[in-house]
């Protein structure tokens, strides 16, 4: 299965700033996708993203404050703008296993984010 | 009286003991489940999956149930050891490409020796 780095793993943000998580894949893939992790909580969709296309985004999550590039078939952002304390949980890339389709997702460490 | 395949967020047992996690699942049109280990500080890990056309799969000490009728999936550990500490989620998505999963509460497990 893919190997998927985030960076950063880990970070303490003031209220206000906005900060770009990374993900990048040793091989190359359809679709990626983004989930959030609140304290205790389960999994949640962010948006699924697919190379060349604009981010197909869930119930709840909007293009301004969660926008996400996807310039290559190995690579993506998220950006969390405008954080809040709200914000504060942890946010996983993942991909789907072989060169398209879900079904099996590969999760990467994930980036905790605590916002202050 | 107990609700067959009730939820429960946390869950202890003895190492050696045999554990049994649940989950309920919501769309009657998922047609694939997947079982993940998280330890801490870590992403999800896929343990074991399952499609809707059978009841029953196994792997190395673990069993994974699917009930289509009442929607409910569990996770049977056997010979549970402190390694197997983790939360558990169950995940739902269809077999159609380009669907996402959709994740089930978590269960966390606690094995002391």
């Amino acid at each position: 299965s893919a190997v998927i780095s985030q960076k950063p793993s880990r970070d303490i943000c003031q209220r206000g700033t906005s900060l770009t998580i990374q993900c990048q894949v040793d091989s190359q893939v359809t679709m990626m996708f983004w989930y959030r992790q609140q304290p205790g909580q389960s999994l949640t969709l962010i948006a699924t993203a697919n190379q060349g296309s604009e981010a197909t985004y869930e119930s709840g999550f909007v293009i301004d404050k969660f926008p996400i590039s996807r310039p290559n078939l190995t690579f993506s952002t998220l950006t969390v703008s405008n954080m809040s304390p709200e914000d504060s949980s942890i946010y996983l890339c993942s991909v789907g296993r072989g060169s398209s389709g879900a079904n099996v997702l590969t999760f990467g460490a994930g980036s905790r984010l605590t916002v202050l | 009286g107990e609700s067959v395949g009730l939820h429960l967020p946390t869950l202890s047992v003895q190492e050696g003991d045999n554990s049994i996690i649940n989950c309920a699942y919501s769309n009657s049109a998922s047609d694939y489940f997947i079982w993940y280990k998280q330890e801490s500080g870590k992403g999800p890990q896929f343990i074991i999956d399952i499609r809707s056309n059978m009841d029953k799969r196994q792997g190395q000490r673990v069993t994974v149930l699917l009930n289509k009728t009442v929607k409910h999936l569990s996770l049977q550990i056997a010979a549970t050891q402190p390694g197997d500490s983790a939360v558990y989620f169950c995940a739902e998505t269809t077999t159609q490409a380009g669907t996402a999963l959709i994740f089930g509460k978590g269960t966390t497990l606690s094995v002391s020796s």
